[in-house]
Order: structure tokens, then C-alpha cells, then sequence
């Protein structure tokens, strides 16, 4: 396996329902990112892991929980969540220092809150 | 914080023309510029980037201009075949020692006509 992976591809929840996004990058890369991609918006950065450390958290709601246990692995616990969470969530990953900082993205889950 | 604007929307040609996609940027921090191709189902993928310490950048029928007075930067396709139907999108960050953090513009719908 190479590249960005992400499971499960596609998600249907409850708002009551407690799930979990998975990623895993098998390039060396040293930060993580989590995105949102609606429909007719653009890509929003929700989270970002630079060497394991959380360094931004652009104002996402707390039923978002992010979970980088190391420089490989991210998580996306999800909980409570609403209707208008319904999105494409891409994860990506990239070199920071001495890496061009070019994204990596992941094929994404795409997730439907009923 | 950066804003990116992406103009047009949608876009349709005729297989064989070119394509232009503009972008607008509101840092003059910023530095880095990629493009991004998202095909239908599949993740977004890099075709081309820029720093601002040039103007331009070509690579076989993609190229980009940047012209950081104005803060805008395009991306031009020639010679366009039905392939390069897609979603693009325009991203701008400005320098960091840590990741990458791209503001993406709202993406334009190309259809190449056969």
C-alpha cells in the first residue's frame, strides 16, 4: 500500500451514533491534515498534525475529535454529529522542512449523517 | 486570515482550445501556489505549482502565471482533451516553519467538449 489511505470509504450514521474516520500515510511525511470538502465550497481545513503535535484547530465544533497517535496514523472520532456535517472528509499529509510541501491527499470518506 | 477567490465556476471548451482559471489571493504574505485536479470520485491531485519568486511556470500544455501586485494567479491549459475534465482548484499559503496550511479557492467545473 502506498500513498494515503482512508477508511471506511463511505459512512452512514445516526446523529446519536459514535463513529471513527482512519488514516494512514505510507510516505514518510511528518504532518497531517484533515479536511472538508461540501458540495460548492471549498476545501476547509479542519485540523492539522505537525510531527504528532496538534498545531491548528480552525474553529471545528468539539463532535470533531481528532487522534494522531503517531506521525503515520490519524484519526477523526466523530459523535453527535449533524446533518449538515454530511461531507466528503480528505485527509492528507505532506513533508514539512525539507519537503516541497506539496499535499498528499487521500481518496476520502465520504460520510451521510441521517 | 487568507481569502482565495476562483473564477469561473464552470467552464465548458471545445476539445482543442485552451482553458484559463484565475484566481484572486488577499495575503501578500503568501508564497506558494498550487493547483489542484480533482476527477469525479477520486482525490485532488497536484498538476503544478508556483512560488513567488517567479512568474511563471510551464509544464507540457499547463502552465501558471503569477503577478503578485495584482495578487492573482492563473492557470492555463492548452490544447485540452477530454481527460482534462475535472474540478480544479486554486490554493495559497503563506511561508512556514511548520505545515503547510493552504487556503483553497472554491473550484471551477472544466468540461472539454469532444
Amino acid at each position: 500500500e502506498t500513498g494515503v489511505t482512508q477508511t471506511p470509504r463511505h459512512l452512514v450514521m445516526g446523529m446519536t451514533n459514535k463513529k471513527s474516520l482512519k488514516c494512514e500515510q505510507h510516505l514518510g511525511h511528518n504532518a497531517m491534515y484533515w479536511y472538508k470538502q461540501s458540495a460548492k465550497k471549498p476545501l476547509e481545513l479542519m485540523f492539522v498534525y505537525n510531527f504528532k503535535e496538534q498545531t491548528e484547530n480552525n474553529s471545528v465544533p468539539s463532535r470533531f475529535s481528532p487522534e494522531c497517535p503517531n506521525s503515520s496514523h490519524l484519526f477523526l472520532h466523530l459523535h453527535t454529529l449533524q446533518p449538515e456535517d454530511s461531507a466528503l472528509y480528505l485527509c492528507a499529509s505532506s513533508q514539512v522542512q525539507g519537503g516541497a510541501g506539496e499535499l498528499f491527499f487521500g481518496e476520502g470518506s465520504r460520510l451521510t449523517v441521517l | 486570515g487568507e481569502n482565495v477567490e476562483q473564477h469561473p465556476s464552470t467552464l465548458s471548451v471545445q476539445e482543442g482550445d485552451s482553458a484559463v482559471i484565475k484566481c484572486t489571493y488577499s495575503d501578500s504574505a503568501s508564497n506558494y501556489f498550487p493547483w489542484y485536479k480533482q476527477e469525479l470520485g477520486k482525490r485532488p491531485q497536484l498538476i503544478i505549482d508556483i512560488r513567488s519568486n517567479v512568474g511563471e511556470k510551464k509544464d507540457q500544455r499547463i502552465a501558471v502565471t503569477l503577478n503578485k501586485t495584482a495578487k492573482h494567479f492563473s492557470l492555463h491549459i492548452t490544447e485540452t482533451q477530454p481527460e482534462d475534465s475535472a474540478v480544479y482548484f486554486c490554493a495559497a499559503s503563506a511561508p512556514s516553519g511548520s505545515a503547510r496550511q493552504l487556503t483553497f479557492g472554491s473550484g471551477t467545473q472544466l468540461t472539454v467538449l469532444p
